[in-house]
């Protein structure tokens, strides 16, 4: 099955608002990196968590491998934000890798 | 700094032709991976190189796939004979592996087979 599971799928906000996004994975993992894909599809790093948390402005992600989870909340929600987010956790099957969820398309309106 | 560059950015194919996409990594970075990326799905693993040795490339379909980074520096990945299924968008990343592996994306190549 699925080792990373990301939600909402979608999600919708209004400018000014804040919500966030959750991961949460099958089994103990390493780390935990945030992506946003910018407007020309590229996978922009937000953050990289090895336990703990993070915050780079409007953005604020944890990470409890213990518990088995990462989240990212955006507050104070801009136009410029919306976009697909992924996290992907280092698993380790064979060797370290990234295992990426399935992503949550933000849509921030007006 | 220069990031992760790819080419082509985009690449349209009949069945059974073969295709090439080349990847530069961030300079200094000794670590590549090669990823698929099915429309509306996260991105999956290849393969993987350290230097120029595959460290991982157990998801790589070997019959029509093959991955190379011969100097450890730019590496190719070559579908002999592609098929509708693999219509994705194919990323290449890099990293220095020390202990916090941040993984750095470039654009991608988006292929799609007729």
């Amino acid at each position: 099955g699925d080792q990373v599971e990301q939600s909402p799928s979608a999600l919708s906000l209004h400018e000014g608002t804040g919500s966030a996004l959750r991961c949460n994975f099958t089994t103990t993992m390493r780390a935990v990196q945030w992506f946003r894909k910018n407007s020309r599809g590229s996978l922009i790093n937000l953050f990289y968590l090895a336990s703990g948390t993070k915050e780079n402005g409007r953005l604020k992600s944890a990470f409890d491998s213990k518990e088995r989870y990462s989240t990212l909340h955006i507050r104070d929600a801009q136009l410029e934000d919306s976009g697909t987010y992924f996290c992907a956790a280092e698993a380790f099957s064979g060797s370290w890798q990234l295992i990426f969820g399935s992503g949550t398309q933000l849509t921030v309106m007006p | 700094e220069a990031g992760v560059t790819q080419s082509p950015r985009y690449a349209v194919l009949q069945e059974g032709q073969a295709v090439s996409f080349w990847c530069d990594p961030i300079s200094g970075h000794d670590t590549l991976y090669w990823y698929q990326q099915p429309r509306d799905q996260g991105p999956q693993l290849l393969v993987y190189f350290r230097d120029e040795a595959v460290i991982d490339n157990s998801q790589l379909p070997s019959d029509r796939f093959s991955a190379v980074r011969p100097k450890g520096t730019n590496s190719t990945l070559k579908i002999q004979s592609a098929k509708q299924g693999d219509t994705a968008t194919y990323l290449c990343a890099s990293s220095f592996s020390n202990n916090q592996d941040t993984q750095y994306f470039g654009p991608g190549t988006r292929l799609l087979v007729l």
